[in-house]
């Protein structure tokens, strides 16, 4: 079973440029969620699909926004970027969003950087 | 909300066990998970208490105390390759929402 799988790996964007992040979740898996990793706050949670809806959000700002498709596969998109928001962003997936025992499966994750 | 506090760096000797903990204050209690995490790499899952008392995963185990909002993972016969950065989240109840809150993080340092 292929893992969970995110593009780019690597993206570098000047201050007010947008950027689109991407996630195949793991086969089977309905919940995706983001998460923003940075040295100095570790990882904060941006917000969970399921099902093509929002379940769950996090602190941050409206520019940050995500969807999910029919298929599962989830994007992020990052509006007028500032130098804060680079980090490593992480998506994981899970088979469901209730609460049971399921872990989170993490991809690789993206790493912006804003010049 | 959740507040989870674990230790910034530790490093401990190949061969060595090492016990890294967790604290946590949470409104509503779900259970804990351990993540390692690789430089560069993901997030990798390796234990998830629910209930108090010890689980072990061979070389690998973790501890919780859910009256004291306290965990450990304890890592016997310490590898090189266990340098690593380990991720204590609590999965609360509250709202509905089981999204996982994640501490910093603990770097562990494994020297020959």
């Amino acid at each position: 079973k292929a893992g969970v799988t995110q593009t780019p790996r690597y993206l570098i964007k000047t201050r007010g440029q947008q950027v689109t992040l991407s996630c195949s979740p793991i086969s089977g898996h309905r919940s995706v969620s983001w998460y923003q990793q940075t040295p100095g706050q570790g990882l904060q949670f941006l917000f969970e699909y399921f099902s093509e809806t929002q379940r769950n959000k996090g602190n941050f700002p409206g520019r940050f926004s995500g969807r999910q498709f029919s298929n599962s596969r989830s994007e992020m998109n990052v509006s007028t970027l500032e130098l804060g928001d680079s980090a490593l962003y992480l998506c994981a997936s899970s088979p469901s969003s209730t609460g049971n025992n399921s872990p989170l499966h993490f991809g690789n994750g993206t790493r912006l950087t804003v010049t | 909300g959740q507040n989870i506090d674990q230790p910034t760096e530790m490093t401990a000797t190949e061969g060595a066990i090492v016990q890294i903990n967790c604290t946590y204050q949470t409104s509503g209690f779900n259970g804990l998970f351990w993540y390692q995490q690789h430089a560069g790499e993901a997030p990798t899952f390796l234990s998830y208490n629910v209930l108090d008392g010890l689980e072990e995963k061979g070389r690998f185990s973790s501890f919780l105390s859910r009256s004291k909002g306290y965990s450990y993972l304890l890592l016997k016969e310490l590898q090189m390759k266990d340098s690593a950065s380990y991720l204590c989240a609590v999965r609360p109840l509250s709202g509905g929402s089981y999204i996982p809150t994640f501490g910093r993080g603990t770097s562990l340092i494994v020297h020959p």
